[in-house]
Order: C-alpha cells, then sequence, then structure tokens
C-alpha cells in the first residue's frame, strides 16, 4: 500500500515568518494529496488539496506543491500567526478508491 | 447539513473486553474510513467501506473489524481488547470521485485498563 513520509516532525516559527512542510509518497499512482490541520484536542480538518494534474495552489497564506517526478508534495504557510499553531497531516490516496493515507504529522509551533 | 457523528465519545473497558464504535456519515456520503491515532503515530488506516463492502484494509490484526449498513453507517468492533489498543478512534465520511476529501467525526476516546 502507499506510504506517505512527512517531515520534519516537530517545527518552531516566529510569528510572521513561513513555515514548509515536506511529505513524500510511494505509490506513482495517487493523484490527490490533501492537508490536514488538527488543533489540540479537534478533529482534522481539510485546509488545501492538491491534484496530480496541478503543480501548485494556493489559498490566502497557504500553498501546496507537487512534484510528481520526485513524488514529493510540501506545504507553505507565509506570514504565520499564533493561530497556526496545530499539528498538520500530510495524505495520499488515488482516485479509484478512497484507500487515503497519512503521514506521521508535523507539529507547528507559531511563537508570538 | 450534519458534519459526522460518532458514538460514544469515551469509553473505558478492560482488557480481554470488546467494544463497539458508531459512526454516521455525513448524508449523501457513502465510503466511510476508520483510523487509529495515538500520539506519535499519526493517522493509522484501519479500514474503508462502501456499499456496505469493505473496499481497503490497514495492516491491523483480526481483533479490529467493521461494517456498513444501507445506510451508510458503520460501526468498528474491537475483540479482544489489549493495553495498546488505547487511542483516539476517528471515523471520516467522504463521497466517491475524484479528489474527495475526508469529513472527521470528533472520535471516540477509548481507554483500556
Amino acid at each position: 500500500g502507499e506510504n506517505v513520509e512527512q517531515h520534519p516532525s516537530t517545527l518552531s516559527v516566529q510569528e510572521g515568518d513561513s513555515a514548509v512542510i515536506k511529505c513524500t509518497y510511494s505509490d506513482s499512482a495517487s493523484n490527490y494529496f490533501p492537508w490536514y490541520k488538527q488543533e489540540l484536542g479537534k478533529r482534522p480538518q481539510l485546509i488545501i488539496d492538491i491534484r496530480s494534474n496541478v503543480g501548485e495552489k494556493k489559498d490566502q497564506r497557504i500553498a501546496v506543491t507537487l512534484n510528481k517526478t520526485a513524488k514529493h508534495f510540501s506545504l507553505h504557510i507565509t506570514e504565520t500567526q499564533p493561530e497556526d499553531s496545530a499539528v498538520y497531516f500530510c495524505a495520499a490516496s488515488k482516485d479509484d478508491n478512497n484507500d487515503m493515507r497519512f503521514g506521521a504529522g508535523t507539529r507547528l509551533t507559531v511563537k508570538p | 447539513k450534519a458534519g459526522v457523528t460518532q458514538t460514544p465519545r469515551y469509553l473505558i473497558k478492560t482488557r480481554g473486553q470488546q467494544v463497539t464504535l458508531s459512526c454516521s456519515p455525513i448524508s449523501g456520503h457513502r465510503s466511510v474510513s476508520w483510523y487509529q491515532q495515538t500520539p506519535g503515530q499519526g493517522l493509522q488506516f484501519l479500514f474503508e467501506y462502501f456499499s456496505e463492502t469493505q473496499r481497503n484494509k490497514g495492516n491491523f490484526p483480526g481483533r479490529f473489524s467493521g461494517r456498513q449498513f444501507s445506510n451508510s453507517r458503520s460501526e468498528m468492533n474491537v475483540s479482544t481488547l489489549e493495553l495498546g489498543d488505547s487511542a483516539l478512534y476517528l471515523c471520516a465520511s467522504s463521497l466517491v470521485g475524484p479528489g474527495s476529501p475526508l469529513h472527521f467525526g470528533n472520535g471516540t476516546r477509548l481507554t483500556v485498563t
């Protein structure tokens, strides 16, 4: 099955700085890559996703890039704010089924 | 539209017992997935159901099982509980089709003593 690796496991940045989280996947047939944010004690929630026919997608301060050849994708958060502090998970799946596998998560801390 | 509902929110069981967790998906969502979340282990995939059939399965022992009903509601069962089964169990529902994200419930926190 699909194997998703995520780095770093923890990330601490100063408010206003950028944060980058990277993931790699093993199954070249994977074509859907969502990112989830999980705040303490809450459910994971989708923040952005990208499909394999697109190289980059942006939504305000959040962007995701995908390199299909290298099988890796990244989450970029600019102008970080304390409320961005959470655990972020990347995931990968294929269109033909809903077998979605997650990375181990990155705990992001934004210091005011 | 109501979100994914999981019951109960908390469970305390002893080793050797069995437990059943319930999940009601978002209306119209026919795919239901289950994940185990433990500190440091992220979201481990248990299984996924669609149209009452298990389509995908993760690397968990046979003590973990599930089913889906005709109304898409799903249950997960864990038999012969072990201390290591203590975790947050998350259910997620989704539409079926290209680029369908998962929508998670609040989870059931299972503690095995």
